[in-house]
């Protein structure tokens, strides 16, 4: 257990609702990260977090945004899911500089119809 | 910027028989470098990684990785491959610069462990 968890797991939306996705973290770690994983690309990073309603863009952020509140939790929303935002979406945790290590949750299949 | 290639999507291979995962990168600053594995349905798991210490790397498995600054890759071997090594697994470039940690994958190589 990596200590990142995310939810739903599986999600079947129709064009045009917003989704919110949401990523929680038992310990208190600065940086998040949302990526989406799809065949061929590999993981590519959609927002990440750098602590408490501090955020960045990623490489593939068209169409999203975030959110983060409080430490433990980072949401992404889809303001007006889209089929191609169809895919798998991973949310990580870097653990600093002297680990620098990121682990990841067990991601939500998002299926926009 | 920094960048990963993979060298082959997909790697075939007999049980018991060496595994050689092909991996260069690029990056502007001096890189850590990961190998994660996937296996089907599931999330991604830290197999092994380098961050400018020995330059050979032992992971989880019986995996490891050398890195070498002159060639510019981080190839992941292992000396008999199991039935449960098969999986995607993923070359990955940490670039720290700027502040954070901003992961580049590369695309994947999806091994295949044949009786």
């Amino acid at each position: 257990d990596a200590g990142i968890t995310q939810s739903p797991r599986h999600k079947v939306t129709e064009t045009g609702t917003p989704v919110t996705l949401r990523c929680h973290q038992t310990e208190n770690h600065r940086y998040m990260y949302w990526y989406r994983q799809d065949p061929g690309h590999g993981l590519r990073l959609i927002h990440y977090s750098y602590g408490v309603k501090d955020t960045d863009k990623g490489e593939v952020s068209d169409g999203y945004s975030v959110s983060r509140s409080k430490t433990e939790d980072f949401l992404l929303t889809l303001e007006s899911a889209t089929s191609s935002q169809t895919s798998v979406y991973f949310c990580a945790k870097w653990t600093g500089v002297n680990t620098d290590t990121q682990y990841f949750g067990p991601g939500t299949r998002l299926t926009v119809l | 910027a920094q960048s990963v290639t993979q060298l082959d999507s997909h790697v075939s291979v007999s049980e018991g028989t060496p595994v050689l995962l092909r991996c260069n990168y690029s990056s502007s600053y001096s890189p850590s470098l990961f190998w994660y594995v996937q296996h089907p349905n599931k999330g991604l798991q830290l197999l092994l990684k380098y961050t400018s210490a020995a330059t050979l790397v032992k992971g989880i498995n019986g995996f490891e990785a050398e890195f070498k600054k002159s060639e510019t890759s981080f190839h992941l071997t292992k000396p008999s491959a199991h039935m449960s090594d098969a999986a995607e697994y993923f070359c990955v470039v940490s670039d720290q610069g700027g502040g954070g940690n901003k992961l580049t994958f590369g695309t994947g190589t999806q091994l295949k462990v044949e009786l």
